[in-house]
């Protein structure tokens, strides 16, 4: 079964400093998602990823997917506390048939601190 | 309004109870799951249905059941609580097999 490793578990920075968070599969992905969620809370779409080398940015976060498409990281630069909560991947595992199940498997989750 | 909408929000209930937690969404979505999230686990996959007339079960079904009463709505039952269904238990909707899911603001459940 296809298994996502998140790291780090946790990370406490202060407020300005940059972070990467990264996301670890077990097996090729056929997409690659990443959410926020605020403690307690739902959880909000940021990026897709679905193409080796892909790379997306919004506002100050950027997500990237490895050429081989089993590694991801998000990136926020001059984080603000806005940016706590915690961060989850998620992915599309591939069948012995080569497509996709459509249902998706999460990493354990990044908890993101950010001091002021 | 919410796109998906969960009720109730929280619940705290007595070990062995009948328990449902319900989903409507008005996203017009056909694809809808039922997951569950512990801390330190992420989120895992307790059923989930393409249509109407589809249900499936997902990594961890034992002790829930669901019911797809229309495209909009997807509901789940704990038919006898136990302690350790207590959690945080969201329901997510999406389009096609490529597009993100979309979450509703989760049920916190407490079984004593």
């Amino acid at each position: 079964s296809q298994e996502l490793e998140q790291s780090p578990q946790s990370l406490i920075v202060q407020e300005g400093k940059n972070l990467t968070i990264n996301c670890t599969s077990s097996k090729t992905l056929y997409g690659l998602y990443w959410y926020k969620q605020k403690y307690g809370e739902g959880l909000i779409f940021l990026m897709m990823l679905q193409k080796g080398g892909e790379e997306k940015s919004h506002e100050k976060i950027t997500a990237k997917l490895d050429e081989k498409k089993q590694q991801s990281s998000l990136h926020i630069t001059a984080s603000q506390p806005s940016h706590a909560g915690i961060y989850l991947c998620g992915a599309r595992p591939i069948n012995a048939g080569g497509t996709s199940y459509g249902k998706l498997t999460f990493g354990q989750g990044t908890i993101l601190t950010v001091h002021p | 309004d919410a796109d998906v909408t969960q009720t109730p929000r929280n619940r705290i209930t007595k070990t062995g109870k009948r328990i449902m937690l319900e989903c409507s969404q008005t996203k017009g979505h056909d694809r809808m799951y039922w997951y569950r999230q512990d801390p330190g686990l992420g989120l895992r996959l307790i059923y989930y249905s393409f249509d109407v007339k589809d249900i499936n079960k997902g990594e961890i079904s034992d002790g829930y059941s669901v019911s797809r009463q229309a495209q909009a709505k997807f509901s789940l039952s704990l038919e006898s609580a136990i302690p350790n269904q207590t959690a945080l238990y969201f329901c997510a909707t999406s389009d096609r097999e490529s597009q993100p899911q979309h979450f509703g603001d989760g049920t916190r459940l407490s079984i004593l």
